[in-house]
């Protein structure tokens, strides 16, 4: 079962607001990752972690943090946003190393006003 | 150069045609080559790994030319449902990561 799955589907918040994006996976898989997403935009890489350990932060600001609580799930917590953040957020996690092939889940819409 | 290019499109093509989809690359050093699929407002999916050789799945042909540093996706006989966005996904050599193109659009109609 190839299946990643994201909560919430959507996201509403505030510029003030601190609310955060889950992620799981039980394919047994060691990375994941955070994308983020803009209309008629490529995915754009922000973190990978791999074995627990974060890997790479792609120069993300910090009022993106993400947390890794164990190898099948991935949170990403966001705090005093800008409206320019909204886009879709993806999870995506593969088996071993960055490179292997990465799997999706459905994302996250998030909507900053 | 950019590490991942494809034309944007849209390719417009009738059901049942043959379309071809290029991507080039810049990092020889990239040793892992992915074409993903994209629909309207969903995550992409997994259309295949690109092998050195070469592979096919069912209407589909991904090709790998090392030499000139690209990758092609040849799909046959079109159906309405593959229009999407196909994306390129190519490993970034010593970045261990994967760097997505653009996509190119494909539009198939009646």
């Amino acid at each position: 079962d190839t299946e990643v799955t994201q909560t919430p589907k959507h996201l509403v918040m505030g510029m003030t607001n601190k609310k955060s994006l889950k992620c799981e996976q039980h394919m047994g898989h060691r990375a994941m990752y955070w994308y983020k997403q803009k209309a008629k935009k490529p995915p754009e890489l922000m973190f990978v972690y791999s074995y627990e350990k974060l890997s790479i932060n792609e120069s993300v600001p910090s009022r993106f943090s993400p947390e890794c609580p164990n190898s099948s799930l991935l949170n990403l917590h966001l705090h005093a946003l800008q409206p320019e953040d909204s886009a879709l957020y993806l999870c995506a996690s593969s088996p071993g190393r960055a490179t292997d092939t990465q799997y999706f889940g459905p994302g996250t819409r998030l909507t900053v006003l | 150069r950019k590490e991942v290019e494809q034309d944007p499109g849209p390719f417009n093509v009738p059901e049942g045609a043959t379309v071809a989809f290029n991507c080039t690359y810049s990092n020889s050093a990239s040793q892992s080559f992915f074409w993903y699929r994209q629909d309207c407002r969903k995550e992409p999916k997994l259309l295949m790994s690109v092998y050195s050789s070469g592979n096919e799945d069912g209407r589909f042909t991904a090709q790998l030319n090392r030499a000139s540093q690209y990758i092609s996706l040849l799909i046959r006989d079109s159906k309405l449902s593959d229009s999407a966005t196909y994306l390129c996904v190519v490993e970034g050599g010593t970045a261990s990561k994967l760097t997505f193109g653009t996509g190119t659009r494909l539009q198939v109609t009646l």
